[in-house]
């Protein structure tokens, strides 16, 4: 699975969109984009995935670029229940259910 | 719907001890998985188990074993422990063995003294 890069932190001000960018540059045709999220001290939770179109659930909208080597998790209207570390992960969709988390981001949304 | 549960929530263990942490998955979710999490790190894969198989394994010593039951709930064994094992453990579950969404439970805290 291809390897990502993010930046540890981020602010942003309630009610404002975040933008969490993630590089995967080595990223391969069959391999899938995800984003997970852990609140303090809960289990991480599922956001969203895409392959190569942007997507857009009830959560967050994923933009990938057309090289597929970078993606931006967007959260239109930050609250500050939206606190956490976001993780973007790589893998391929056939592969048994392991994840291979980095340090993600921690995102902190100020009032 | 209940979600994934674990259990217990807190657990305190001196070296050499052994430990069995147990996980519930959702109703219908057949894939069981497991993770490790040092603080202030991500976590990392410890086990899949699939139709009570093991269907893959993280860079764990032999230690660390799991099994899964008839019912698709877990127990996750780590024998002999050491300080280095205390950590959160996390249970995911899913519907299929390759499926992409997992759905965490909230997590055993182990410490050992």
């Amino acid at each position: 699975d291809a390897k990502t890069t993010q930046p540890t932190s981020m602010d942003c001000a309630e009610g404002r969109a975040a933008n969490l960018p993630c590089n995967h540059s080595t990223i391969s045709g069959n391999e899938y984009v995800y984003w997970y999220r852990q609140i303090h001290s809960q289990g991480p939770q599922y956001i969203i995935h895409g392959l190569k179109n942007n997507e857009t659930n009830e959560m967050a909208s994923l933009i990938i670029t057309e090289d597929r080597k970078s993606s931006t998790l967007i959260l239109p209207h930050a609250t500050l229940r939206d606190t956490a570390v976001y993780y973007c992960i790589v893998r391929v969709s056939s592969n048994t259910g392991k994840l291979i988390f980095g340090q993600g981001t921690t995102l902190q949304v100020k009032p | 719907d209940a979600g994934v549960t674990q259990s217990p929530t807190h657990l305190i263990k001196t070296r050499g001890q052994h430990v069995t942490l147990r996980c519930s998955p959702i109703s219908g979710h057949k894939s069981v998985s497991w993770y490790q999490q040092v603080l202030g790190q991500g976590p990392q894969f410890i086990f899949q188990y699939y139709e009570k198989e093991e269907r893959g394994r993280g860079n764990f010593p032999d230690r660390f074993s799991a099994r899964q039951f008839p019912n698709y709930s877990s127990e996750l064994n780590v024998n002999a422990l050491l300080l280095g094992d205390s950590a959160l453990y996390l249970c995911a579950s899913s519907f299929r063995q390759e499926h992409n969404e997992q759905f965490f439970g909230p997590g055993t805290r182990l410490t050992v003294l």
